[in-house]
């Protein structure tokens, strides 16, 4: 089973301002990695998949990087909507299993 | 437009079962591999089952293996998830998700879900 470690819990910043997201996989992943934002009430939505592509409708700001046992998403500069909890996620093996990283908070400052 | 609308959640007595079903509009259905994703009441997100397209195979996740199994119907475009001897910590919302990691898709990831159905275990 994968465990995906994220950081930190809670990142407190303004709009503006970049954001920093950290995900570690243990033990290592291939790059079936996505990055996913969840607002109160609401299904999560796709950011990233394949480590650093980004969805339809991502907009530029939010850049997915890394590999192996280190992968990061990061928010160039914050608006007021991207204060949501975010989760990374992986899929692997045949047939597939999935883990989803315990979530960041990014809160507004 | 692709749609996943869940239905079929409710209250339901530790030790009972449930059957929940997503109705799948917009994409072709039967090329798609699908999950089901469940959120307890202020946590995370923990993926609960995987099936392929023709509906094997199929994995769980060790919480719910044994007591849960995952069924799709290509014909109708459903999904359903058949919950056995429910427990207190089963509750939550319960989503329905297409994975376009698999099948040679253009683009991977979880990327439609479901609004969600709930589900509570009580007594």
């Amino acid at each position: 089973e994968v465990v995906l470690t994220q950081s930190p819990g809670t990142l407190y910043l303004s709009p503006g301002e970049r954001a920093t997201l950290s995900c570690r996989p243990s033990p290592t992943v291939d790059n079936y990695l996505a990055w996913y934002q969840q607002r109160p009430g609401q299904p999560p939505r796709l950011l990233i998949y394949d480590a650093w592509k980004r969805a339809p409708g991502t907009p530029p700001r939010f850049t997915g990087t890394g590999s192996g046992t280190e992968f990061t998403l990061t928010i160039s500069s914050l608006e007021p909507e991207d204060f949501a909890i975010y989760y990374c996620q992986q899929r692997g093996g045949w047939p597939p299993g999935f883990s989803f990283g315990q979530g960041t908070r990014l809160e507004m400052k | 437009e692709v749609q996943l609308v869940e239905s079929g959640g409710g209250l339901v007595q530790p030790g009972g079962s449930l059957r929940i079903s997503c109705l799948a509009s917009g994409f072709p259905f039967s090329a798609y591999e699908m999950i089901w994703v469940r959120q307890a009441p202020g946590k995370g997100l923990e993926w609960v089952a995987y099936i392929l397209g023709p509906g094997s195979p199929t994995t769980y996740a060790d919480s719910v293996r044994g007591r849960f199994i995952v069924s799709r119907d290509n014909a109708r475009n459903s999904l359903f998830l058949e919950m056995n001897n429910l427990r207190v910590e089963d509750t939550g919302v319960y989503y329905c998700a297409r994975d376009s990691w698999g099948g040679g898709q253009v683009v991977g990831g979880i990327d439609y879900w479901g609004q969600g159905v709930e589900v509570a275990v009580s007594t």
